[in-house]
């Protein structure tokens, strides 16, 4: 099974600041056909996880600007350029380049 | 709009097992592998298994010798089984969609079972 290791594991952000995640993995995601196949989602307090990046960078439709994605390899990093309370949660990056897909252990992320 | 409900027991003994069931309503069928996640309380994320509208499945080898994902077409619901469960087989379990633009992913969940397993 592919690794998938985040840090940190909890972050406490004042508004408006901005917060970076990071999440490695134990192989390479990069498929075949060329994608990268890493994703992040948010899991909001007592909602299931909603997707934000797939790909690594790419935004999904609806997703505010301040999230960001970047990274290659087994190296991935989610930038959120301004966090606003909305946002608090918890962050998972998964991979979907090899079965079993897998997820990252979570970072919390609270506001200051 | 495409929902999944999801029913299920949410009380088990060791041992027992574990049944949900997840109806697809107002959405096709085919053309997405139909997935069932855990999350156990306080925990991270787990991919059981999937499985597509002709029966293809894919499940965890940490789980493969306990787990049963099926499908019923005619009623647009899939089935997660999971027996001789343990005390390590309590989470919320979470039946989910993958396929979508423009990347298959995890597009639409259900709301949740929480599943608790208990002498």
């Amino acid at each position: 099974d592919i690794v998938m290791t985040q840090t940190p594991l909890s972050l406490s952000v004042t508004p408006g600041q901005p917060a970076s995640i990071s999440c490695k993995s134990s192989q390479s995601l990069l498929h075949s056909d060329g994608g990268t196949y890493l994703f992040w989602y948010l899991q909001k307090p007592g909602q299931p996880p909603q997707v934000l990046i797939y790909k690594v960078s790419n935004q999904f439709s609806g997703v505010p600007d301040r999230f960001s994605g970047s990274g290659s390899g087994t190296d991935f990093t989610l930038k959120i350029s301004r966090v606003e309370a909305e946002d608090v949660g918890v962050y998972y990056c998964m991979q979907s380049v090899q079965l079993p897909y897998t997820f990252g252990q979570g970072t919390k992320l609270e506001i200051k | 709009q495409v929902q999944l409900q999801q029913w299920g027991a949410g009380l088990l003994k060791p041992s027992e097992t574990l049944s949900l069931t997840c109806a697809v309503y107002s959405g096709s069928f085919s053309g997405y592998y139909w997935t069932w996640v855990r999350q156990p309380p306080g925990k991270g994320l787990e991919w059981i298994g999937e499985i597509n509208h002709s029966g293809s499945t894919n499940y965890n080898p940490s789980l493969k010798s306990r787990v049963i994902i099926s499908l019923d077409t005619s009623k647009n619901q899939f089935s997660l089984k999971l027996i001789s469960v343990s005390a390590a087989d309590t989470a919320v379990y979470y039946c989910v969609r993958y396929g979508g633009l423009p990347v298959w992913h995890f597009d639409l969940w259900g709301r949740g079972t929480l599943v608790t397993v208990s002498s």
